[in-house]
């Protein structure tokens, strides 16, 4: 199976930081990456695809880069309503594997 | 819209099964595949499965091999999931989610709300 290691685990932040979370995939899975943020007690919410790609409707603050085995999701300015978990998610093969998160908390 | 209806919170004892069905509407069933993720309290997310919608075939985590199943009836549009032998520690939320797969590219991009199923003496 790949492992997926994110960091940091938990990140605290001020509205209008910049941020950067770090995905490591344990083996090449291409571009087959993706992001989700998932708010308490709701189903996770797609982000970011094929590495870099914006999902339709995410604000461009959102941005993605990578491939290989290193990846990054970027927020250029934090809003109030990015404070959340947020999830890496490997699709090159299955299982299907996730981080184990980054919680993302107002400082 | 794209919709996926998850089945209502089930409460089950250890060693039960259980069920639960994600009605797709918004799309055509048969032309996406439907995954199976889980999230125990405070726990990352968990894969368990997939189906494809158009020819039934499906594969499991090695983890749930053997207890779990997935199938999927293409005239009500309608995934399910049963799990058995249930453990304390399963309780959790059981969510289904559609994957787009095109050349390059293969994301979940609609969820359900998720089931929440509880096992308890």
């Amino acid at each position: 199976d790949i492992q997926m290691t994110q960091s940091p685990s938990s990140l605290s932040a001020s509205v209008g930081d910049r941020v950067t979370i770090t995905c490591r995939a344990s083996q090449s899975i291409s571009s087959y990456l993706n992001w989700y943020q998932q708010k308490p007690e709701k189903a996770p919410n797609l982000l970011i695809y094929a590495a870099s790609s914006l999902q339709s409707g995410v604000p461009p603050r959102f941005s993605g880069s990578g491939s290989g085995t290193d990846f990054t999701l970027t927020i250029s300015s934090l809003q109030p309503e990015d404070f959340a978990t947020y999830y890496c998610q490997q699709s090159y093969s299955t299982p299907r594997t996730f981080g184990q998160g980054t919680k993302l908390e107002i400082k | 819209q794209v919709q996926l209806v998850q089945s209502g919170a089930e409460v089950k004892k250890p060693g039960a099964s259980v069920k639960v069905s994600c009605k797709a509407s918004g799309y055509t069933f048969t032309n996406y595949a439907m995954h199976w993720v889980r999230q125990a309290p405070g726990q990352r997310l968990e894969w368990m499965g997939w189906i494809n919608g158009g020819n039934g075939n499906a594969k499991y985590s090695q983890k749930f091999q053997g207890r779990v199943t997935i199938t999927r009836d293409t005239s009500a549009s309608t995934a399910y999931m049963e799990l058995s032998g249930l453990r304390y520690d399963e309780t959790a939320v059981y969510y289904c989610a559609r994957e787009i797969s095109r050349q390059d590219e293969r994301y979940m991009d609609v969820w359900g709300k998720g089931t929440t199923v509880t096992v308890s003496s």
